[in-house]
């Protein structure tokens, strides 16, 4: 079993569209839970860390649930801009990504 | 935030050859990772490269083929020694905040095709 486990997608969605990821993580010794974006062909850069109490920025709000080892990501009224991979990150010493899910706005 | 500088960017390579992939950071900082990320897949962690003792490898990956230097603060190079084509891949430095469990940046990645 991977350590980090997401649904690949793609997901396919219209513009203003709410999308919702979730992501499970194995190692219950993990501290630091993380949501990465990243674009074809580029480097993947930090979207949002995941704090216990949840948290929002702006569109996006994700929220960690320890009891059952998962993390999600919600973006709403999402825009063509959003399309890209978004992969999940769990970290007790170390950062282990999921296997990343792909978004496609669509107009 | 760190600036990370990779560098080729980009290679095409003969099987059996060995390439050197050199990270520039524009701070110092304790811990350094090198990723792997083949085609169509997410980021695999390669090995934790820290300075002053040897890279801790994960499992699948060993320092014979993929050696590792750390030679300060703000540099580390990796080799992918005796290529083959399943070693065709980005391979990403990346650098941690917090203490290792802290965000990661990540370089631009170098692009590594092996004929």
């Amino acid at each position: 079993r991977k350590e980090v486990e997401q649904d690949p997608g793609p997901f396919n969605v219209p513009e203003g569209a709410t999308v919702a990821f979730n992501c499970t993580y194995s190692n219950s010794a993990s501290q630091s839970f993380f949501w990465y974006r990243q674009d074809c062909r580029k480097e993947p850069k930090l979207l949002m860390s995941v704090y216990s109490s949840g948290n929002e920025d702006g569109r996006f709000t994700a929220q960690l649930n320890r009891a059952s080892q998962y993390i999600s990501l919600l973006i709403r009224d999402s825009k063509l801009s959003d399309s890209a991979t978004y992969l999940c990150g769990s970290s007790a010493s170390k950062i282990i990504f999921g296997s990343g899910t792909r978004l496609s706005i669509r107009p | 935030s760190a600036v990370i500088s990779q560098k080729p960017s980009r290679d095409i390579c003969q099987r059996g050859t060995s390439l050197t992939i050199q990270c520039q950071v524009d701070s110092q900082v304790t811990m350094m990772f090198w990723y792997r990320q083949q085609p169509g897949q997410s980021l695999t962690l390669i090995a934790t490269a820290n300075q002053g003792s040897e890279a801790t490898y994960e499992s699948g990956f060993v320092i014979d083929k993929f050696p590792i230097s750390r030679p300060n603060l703000t540099f580390s190079t990796l080799t992918v020694s005796n290529m083959s084509p399943e070693d065709s891949s980005i391979y990403l430095c990346s650098v941690a905040t917090g203490g290792g469990t802290g965000e990661l940046f990540f370089g631009e990645g170098s692009r590594l095709t092996v004929l």
